[in-house]
């Protein structure tokens, strides 16, 4: 059974760093783009980047790009999302997704809740 | 990159009511398009892929049609369990983009 189990939610400061993780299991992780995707509270769904664990060939939004760090450990089927300084507009669940073709998100992870406040 | 206008933002139908949903790209997509339904508090499940491909396991209510630009997403006949948030989504060279959301209730 494919599996995506990410980790648990967040409280944070701005200005701090954080790194989510997002395990695959029940697949070959190597062979399947990973992505990730932001929702705000009370917002709709905005794509952040992907990943191709296989080699960390990485693609990302330009909405994301420089705000974010979207890596991959394959030797233990895990990526990864990253913040350097994070800001109260962090704020949000952050969902995982299993993509096959490049684009068409198969399988979820639960989603991570970040919560950025002073 | 591309925009996804997807409409309408809401709309409240009757149970066994047909429901259209549409969605224009920016530009020329081909059918790198997919459908998705979101119930509150849970992660988004796909539908349809590729325009018009039903996902397995999807009640055959919902279908999917369109290419290029312009692009519908269709309930049959609305039920109660539907009640949720619909986005498309398209692909193009690995920068994906999803629209706005359309909210289905039920009147």
């Amino acid at each position: 059974e494919v599996q995506l189990v990410q980790s648990g939610a967040e409280v944070k400061k701005p200005g701090e760093s954080l790194k989510i993780s997002c395990k695959g299991s029940g697949y070959s992780f190597t062979t399947y783009w990973i992505g990730w995707v932001r929702q705000m509270p009370g917002k709709g769904l905005e794509w952040m980047g992907i990943i191709y664990p296989g080699d960390s060939d990485t693609r990302y939004s330009p909405s994301f790009q420089g705000q974010v760090t979207i890596s991959a450990d394959k030797s233990i089927s895990t990526a990864y999302l990253q913040w350097s300084s994070l800001k109260a507009s962090d704020t949000a669940m952050y969902y995982c997704a299993r993509a096959v073709a490049g684009g068409r998100f198969e399988y979820w992870g639960q989603g991570t809740l970040v919560t950025v406040s002073s | 990159d591309i925009q996804m206008t997807q409409s309408p933002s809401s709309l409240s139908a009757s149970v066994g009511d047909r429901v259209t949903i549409t969605c224009q790209a920016s530009q020329d997509i081909s059918k790198d398009l997919n459908w998705y339904q979101q119930k509150p508090g849970k992660a988004p499940k796909l539908l349809i892929y590729d325009a018009s491909n039903l996902e397995t396991g999807v009640p055959s209510r919902f279908s999917g049609s369109g290419s290029g630009t312009d692009f519908t997403f269709t309930i049959s006949s609305l039920q109660p369990e539907d009640i949720a948030t619909y986005y498309c989504q398209q692909y193009n060279n690995l920068l994906l983009t999803f629209g706005g959301g359309t909210k289905v209730e039920i009147k």
